[in-house]
């Protein structure tokens, strides 16, 4: 079965820093991109970034460029989400979704950060 | 960035009753479009990509169509497990954009 599994919610306070995970199982996990996705309470979905494991391309949408890092860990099968300093703004709900072109068939159950003092 | 407009923004409907959604980009983006369905506390699903190619284990009972910047999902007969949060999304240029969504309730 092929899964993404994400490491649990993170509660942290403004300008901390911070990584959350995303380990694919169940399929080859450097022939497909993983993206990552922003949902912050009760809005839209926003494409931050995707990264393509077998190279370790990424691409960042305007929005997002310079506020977070996207890695990957061949040797785990895991894509990460940094964060030098978090902001109170950061709170959301984060997916990790993996793609075959720019389509993504399967979404990790989500990675609740929250930001306060 | 390409914009996506959906709409409506709700649309309250009764269960069998065929629900029409539309999406709208605002330059042509041929047929790279899918739709997503969100569920509350769940992650989205993937349900067309190519504008009308159904993904694995989509039920029938939704079909998608449309290119260039009109787009359309449509659910013939609405069941349950239906309701939700459905988006479309573009994969013509970077950055993918979403639309804001529209919420099928009944």
């Amino acid at each position: 079965e092929v899964q993404l599994v994400q490491s649990g919610a993170e509660v942290k306070k403004p300008g901390e820093s911070l990584k959350i995970s995303c380990k694919g199982s169940g399929y080859s996990f450097t022939y497909y991109w993983i993206a990552w996705v922003r949902q912050m309470p009760g809005k839209r979905l926003e494409w931050m970034g995707i990264i393509y494991p077998g190279t370790s391309e990424t691409r960042y949408s305007p929005s997002f460029q310079g506020q977070v890092t996207i890695s990957v860990d061949k040797s785990t099968n895991a894509a990460h989400l940094h964060w030098g300093s978090l902001k109170a703004s950061d709170t959301a709900i984060y997916y990790c979704a993996r793609g075959s072109g720019y389509t993504f068939d399967t979404w990790g159950q989500g990675t609740l950060v929250t930001v306060s003092s | 960035e390409i914009v996506m407009t959906q709409s409506p923004a709700t649309l309250s409907v009764s269960p069998g009753e065929r629900a029409t959604l539309s999406c709208r980009a605002s330059q042509s983006i041929g047929s790279d479009l899918a739709w997503y369905q969100q569920k509350p506390g769940r992650a989205p699903r993937l349900l067309f990509y190519g504008a009308s190619t159904r993904a694995t284990g989509i039920p029938a009972r939704l079909s998608a169509s449309g290119s260039g910047t009109e787009f359309t999902l449509t659910i013939s007969s609405l069941q349950s497990e239906d309701f939700a949060i459905y988006y479309c999304q573009q994969y013509k240029d970077w950055p993918l954009t979403f639309g804001v969504g529209t919420k099928v309730e009944i």
